[in-house]
């Protein structure tokens, strides 16, 4: 079993939609972060977590650190938000970060 | 924008050459990441880097070394490329004080085929 594991893998939409894309771990982490890369490019930081809950734009990110558990929003989806979100946890007492496999978001007009 | 850049962006090369690319970054941050990312594996840590001259392995680090001289340089190199290290390569910085605080940046990837 991995240790982080996101879910939906995929996720197809309308233009418009709210969009939850959910990620849960199974070990003790210090942060969590969601990341967004779209289709050939690069890699782009969106939050970094430890508590609580953050809000940029359209995008919300929340975490419960009693369940192990993190979900990303999108209000208002718009088609530019196609791509992969991907989530990944700092684990305590390490330097490394264990990732999720991404959710392919594509949202369509 | 933690001014992060990678160089080369994309190399051809033959198996059993070696091959060094380098991580660039311009605010002193302490921790750099080298990743590779393959189809159906997602992103695997290579090699990190806490400070001048500290580093260590990740899951992936065989074929692969590393060295960091100076705050701003990260370097990987494959000593004798093979074909299974064909893939895209992303480094990365962490910005924070220590690697639980920092939000992390990514460079713009480097495409390596190894023919």
């Amino acid at each position: 079993k991995n240790e982080v594991e996101q879910s939906p893998q995929n996720l197809t939409a309308q233009e418009g939609e709210f969009i939850t894309i959910n990620c849960s771990y199974s070990v003790g982490i210090s942060a969590l972060h969601w990341l967004q890369q779209h289709p050939g490019g690069g890699i782009v930081s969106l939050f970094m977590l430890s508590s609580g809950k953050k809000k940029h734009g359209r995008l919300i990110a929340t975490i419960n650190i009693q369940e192990k558990h993190s979900s990303l929003h999108i209000t208002a989806s718009h088609p530019r938000d196609s791509a992969v979100y991907i989530c990944a946890v700092k684990v305590d007492s390490n330097y490394q970060l264990i990732w999720g496999a991404g959710t392919k978001l594509i949202i369509k007009p | 924008d933690a001014g992060i850049t990678q160089s080369p962006r994309h190399k051809v090369t033959e198996t059993g050459t070696p091959v060094t690319l380098r991580c660039h970054q311009t605010e002193n941050h302490r921790y750099m990441y080298w990743y590779r990312q393959d189809p159906g594996h997602g992103l695997r840590l290579i090699h990190y880097s806490y400070g001048v001259k500290d580093t260590d392995k990740g899951e992936v680090s065989d074929g692969y070394s590393v060295s960091r001289s100076k705050t701003e340089d990260f370097l990987l190199t494959l000593e004798s490329a093979t074909s299974s290290q064909t893939s895209v390569y992303f480094c990365a910085i962490s910005s924070g004080k220590s690697a639980d605080t920092g939000e992390l940046f990514f460079g713009e990837g480097s495409r390596l085929t190894v023919l």
